[in-house]
């Protein structure tokens, strides 16, 4: 069965510190790993997609990594904002089928000034 | 070029009445996924739509659910006869691109939170 796990379940840090998000899956066949970003009340908005060859992505203030073999990937915040306090959310593609995307239940981010 | 819309945002249904949910995708897209997120739990996947087709419908109930994306106007999601475990939000997603490209990218509405009482 493909699962997405996250954690923390739940992070608070202080404004301008650093943090690290994890996620672990076990979707097969793999095709690319994304993560999103979901403001409460909002749609999710999309901070990166990685395929299977890329072990790290940039997008300002987030870089994400991506080990395929481990099938783990990390999200890394450098200097949190206080509009960095949102569900981060890991989701998975698989290669089967048309629309094959497991998600994660997310770790929620409060960043405290 | 305005983003995915969706509307409405907030949908009070009675047991026994119908929903109807409406997604409007990015101008130049013609691929729109429904998801439904209940509380505490990540996105579900349940149909997947181009213009006039239904691709994968997987992911939605047999029953009382159904989905469409007409030529003209906006995609709709209708739920007959709610119950109360149909209290969720409901996102929809649009792409430019068909599903199963690598990287295509999906652009979601702000949801339609539906609480049926």
């Amino acid at each position: 069965k493909n699962q997405v796990e996250q954690s923390p379940q739940s992070l608070i840090i202080l404004e301008g510190k650093n943090c690290t998000l994890q996620c672990n899956y076990t979707v097969s066949p793999f095709s690319n790993l994304r993560w999103y970003k979901q403001d409460t009340g909002r749609g999710p908005v999309s901070l990166t997609i990685m395929t299977f060859s890329e072990n790290t992505k940039s997008n300002g203030r987030y870089t994400a990594t991506l080990d395929a073999d481990t099938k783990q990937s990390s999200l890394h915040i450098t200097a949190s904002q206080l509009s960095d306090s949102a569900s981060y959310i890991c989701v998975v593609r698989s290669n089967s089928g048309y629309s094959t995307l497991t998600f994660g239940k997310g770790t929620m981010l409060l960043v405290s000034p | 070029n305005a983003g995915v819309m969706q509307n409405p945002r907030h949908l009070v249904r009675r047991r026994g009445q119908e929903a109807r949910l409406r997604c409007s995708p990015m101008k130049g897209h013609s691929h729109v996924y429904w998801y439904r997120q209940l509380p505490e739990e990540g996105l579900k996947f349940m149909v997947y739509l181009q213009k006039e087709n239904i691709i994968d419908e997987s992911g939605m109930p047999k029953e009382r659910f159904s989905a469409e994306f007409p030529k003209e106007g906006p995609s709709i999601l209708r739920i007959q006869q709610v119950v109360r475990g149909d209290s969720a939000a409901y996102f929809c997603a649009s792409s430019p691109l068909a599903a199963g490209q690598t990287t295509d990218t999906q652009y979601f509405g702000p949801g339609t939170r539906l609480t049926v009482l």
